[in-house]
C-alpha cells in the first residue's frame, strides 16, 4: 500500500475554503485515493474517493493531477463543525485493507 | 443505510479480566469486518481482518491469543480482549464492507476501553 504524507495540522476560519494536500509518490496504477474524516471519540467517516482529475460531491472536492502523485481535498466554506482529523488513504478500490497515516488535524476558528 | 454499531460504547475493567466488544452491521450484510485500535492523538492501527465463518487475519505484532475475534454471522463480529492490562486501554473501532461493494468501509462509533 502506498505511503501518504499530509500536513500535521491546519488552522482556518469559518467561511473559508480549506485545501489539504496529500503526497503519495508511490501510488500504483490500480490505486484509488480516499479521504476520511474523524471527529474526537468517533469512528472515521468516508468523505470522497477518486482515481484521477476531479471528483465533487455534496461535501468536498478532490483534485488529482495527471501524475497522481498527490491529491488535494477541498472543503468549501468550512464551519466550526468541520474541525476534525482528515485522513488520506491510497489503495486498490477492490482491496479492503486500509492503512491510516497520521492525518491532518484541521481547526476551524470563529 | 450502512450503519455500524458497537457495544458497549465505553467499558472499564480490572486488570486480568476479559472484555468483549460487539460490532454489528445494522442494515446490511458485511462480508468483511475490520478491527482497529487508536491511542490518544494517534492514527488508527489495523489489528485484524475477519470474514464470516473463517478465522481472522491478524496484522503483524497483534497477539491473536490476546485479541480474540469471532465473526459468526454476516452482521456480527466480536473482539474479546483477554487478560486485559492497562496498556490495552485504547479506543477500539470496527468497520465493515458491504456485500457487492468494496471501496468504502463503514465505521462504528468506537468503544473506549479503560483497564484499571
Amino acid at each position: 500500500l502506498a505511503k501518504t504524507t499530509q500536513p500535521i495540522s491546519m488552522d482556518s476560519y469559518e467561511g473559508q475554503e480549506v485545501n489539504i494536500t496529500c503526497s503519495h509518490n508511490n501510488i500504483a496504477t490500480n490505486d484509488y485515493i480516499t479521504w476520511y474524516q474523524q471527529f474526537p471519540s468517533q469512528g472515521p467517516r468516508f468523505i470522497i474517493q477518486g482515481y484521477k482529475t476531479k471528483v465533487t460531491n455534496e461535501v468536498a472536492s478532490l483534485f488529482i493531477p495527471a501524475d497522481r502523485k498527490s491529491s488535494t481535498l477541498s472543503l468549501p466554506r468550512v464551519s466550526l463543525s468541520d474541525t476534525a482529523v482528515y485522513y488520506c488513504l491510497v489503495g486498490p478500490a477492490a482491496g479492503n485493507k486500509l492503512t491510516f497515516g497520521g492525518g491532518t488535524r484541521v481547526l476551524v476558528k470563529p | 443505510g450502512a450503519v455500524v454499531s458497537q457495544h458497549p460504547s465505553w467499558v472499564i475493567c480490572k486488570s486480568g479480566t476479559s472484555v468483549k466488544i460487539e460490532c454489528r452491521s445494522l442494515d446490511f450484510q458485511a462480508t468483511t469486518m475490520f478491527w482497529y485500535r487508536q491511542f490518544p492523538k494517534q492514527s488508527l492501527m489495523l489489528m485484524a481482518t475477519s470474514n464470516e465463518g473463517s478465522k481472522a487475519t491478524y496484522e503483524q505484532g497483534v497477539e491473536k491469543d490476546k485479541f480474540l475475534i469471532n465473526h459468526a454471522s454476516l452482521t456480527l463480529s466480536t473482539l474479546t480482549v483477554t487478560s486485559a492490562h492497562p496498556e490495552d486501554s485504547s479506543f477500539y473501532i470496527c468497520s465493515a464492507t458491504r456485500a457487492g461493494e468494496s471501496y468504502e468501509q463503514y465505521f462504528g462509533p468506537g468503544t473506549r476501553l479503560t483497564v484499571t
